[in-house]
């Protein structure tokens, strides 16, 4: 059963850095391009980050540029997604997901909550 | 930046009634476009893959259709589960954007 299990979220001040993480099991993820999208509370989803299966190649929306890093490590099965400079309006619930596509995201983790806060 | 403009914002159906959703794209994006479902308090899943392929497991009451710039989701007869949010998403062009979702809600 393909899963994905991030963590790492939490509360951080203005300014402030976190990295979230996730696990991946049930196929390996060195077959797949990998991603992060997420979703302010109460709103709709917006596509972040997105690496390709060896790592080589990254891409991002212009928002978290230069501010956020997409990694990824495939003998550990993991991805991880550091970000920093954070803005009030970074906070939502970070998702990871497999790329079957390019760019269709056939499976979803539960998601981490990031909160940017004072 | 390609825009998505879903409607109506909420659709409210009775079960077994048959549902008709709209994605409209603000230029062309061949056939590049997926529709999730997102259940309360759950992560999105993908349903619909470039424009009318069924992801696996998906039931065949669920059907999209559509090219260039307007698309349709159709669910043939609402099942109690059917009832959440669904979302349009683009990989035609930089960046990759979803839709600002439709909800469908029990009448």
């Amino acid at each position: 059963e393909v899963q994905l299990v991030e963590s790492g979220g939490g509360l951080v001040q203005p300014g402030g850095s976190l990295r979230v993480s996730c696990v991946a099991s049930g196929f390996p993820i060195s077959n797949y391009w990998m991603g992060w999208v997420r979703q302010a509370p109460g709103k709709g989803l917006e596509w972040v980050a997105h690496i390709n299966r060896d790592g080589t190649e990254e891409n991002y929306v212009d928002s978290v540029r230069g501010r956020f890093t997409i990694s990824r490590d495939n003998a550990r099965n993991s991805l991880w997604l550091q970000m920093n400079s954070l803005r009030v309006e970074d906070t939502a619930v970070y998702y990871c997901v497999r790329d079957s596509g390019p760019f269709q995201f056939d499976h979803w983790g539960q998601g981490t909550l990031v909160t940017v806060s004072s | 930046e390609i825009v998505l403009t879903q409607s109506p914002a909420t659709l409210s159906l009775s079960p077994g009634e048959r549902a008709t959703l709209s994605c409209r794209a603000s230029q062309s994006i061949n056939r590049y476009l997926a529709w999730y479902q997102q259940r309360p308090g759950q992560a999105p899943s993908l349903l619909i893959y470039d424009a009318s392929n069924r992801a696996p497991g998906i039931p065949a009451r669920f059907s999209g259709s559509g090219s260039g710039t307007d698309f349709t989701l159709t669910i043939s007869s609402l099942e109690p589960e059917d009832f959440a949010v669904y979302y349009c998403q683009q990989r035609s062009n930089w960046p990759k954007t979803f839709g600002q979702g439709t909800k469908l809600e029990i009448k």
